[in-house]
């Protein structure tokens, strides 16, 4: 059974430092790991996508995740976070067997500070 | 390429009421799925349709059902609104095809109050 845990449900950061947004999943097989991105009372934006080719990944906004299979991690980073990054992350798995189902974890509520 | 679309945006019912909410997919992606966002349960999974056909459901009571139509468009429906109904009703199409990325797109959802 699929599973996803992001372990911190808020993180604030001050503008211009890092961002690290914790993501573990469970699966039996191999997963598809997705990060998406929802500002307050907008529908969620995808930033990223891991579907078994590089373990780095590149997103927009100069996001990226690193796909640890050792950890079952898939941690979203960023150098230099922006104001304009607040707002509610979500960590998805998926087992891409043919019917994709999506297990989407509890969500980490970004603050910037000024 | 216009993106996801859901009508209404907004919408107050009283209990006991019922509600439908409308899903225009992106063009070509025959793949619909809802979800319902709340604070307390955060997205939960409620079903995904496909060519007409519900292909997957989530652990909702029958009261929340749903129906696509041949041009992909896709209703869901709530009977017997409760007030625990209250929560962001979001829909995410997807283009299952060869070029598959298993990218959900989603609109901007439908909050619905239950008064």
């Amino acid at each position: 059974a699929q599973s996803v845990t992001q372990l911190d449900s808020h993180v604030s950061v001050s503008e211009g430092t890092p961002v690290l947004l914790r993501c573990n999943y469970s699966s039996s097989y191999s997963p598809s790991l997705f990060w998406y991105v929802q500002h307050p009372n907008k529908g969620l934006q995808l930033l990223l996508k891991y579907t078994s080719a590089a373990t780095l990944v590149k997103g927009i906004n100069g996001f990226e995740a690193e796909f640890k299979k050792s950890e079952t991690s898939f941690h979203l980073t960023k150098p230099s976070a922006h104001m304009s990054d607040a707002a509610e992350y979500f960590c998805v798995v998926s087992e891409s067997s043919g019917t994709y189902k999506y297990i989407f974890g509890t969500g980490t509520r970004l603050k910037v500070l000024a | 390429k216009a993106g996801v679309t859901q009508t209404p945006r907004y919408l107050i019912k009283t209990r006991g009421q019922q509600v439908t909410l409308s899903c225009s997919p992106i063009s070509g992606h025959r793949s619909v799925s809802w979800y319902q966002q709340t604070p307390g349960q955060g997205l939960q999974f409620l079903f995904e349709y496909f060519s007409e056909t519900q292909r997957n459901k989530g652990n909702f009571p029958g009261r929340f059902s749903g129906r696509q139509f041949s041009n992909s468009r896709s209703e869901m429906n709530v009977s017997t609104l409760e007030l625990g109904d209250s929560a962001l009703y979001l829909c995410a199409s997807r283009y299952p095809g060869t070029r598959d990325t298993g990218e959900l797109f989603f609109g901007e959802g439908s909050r619905l109050t239950v008064l």
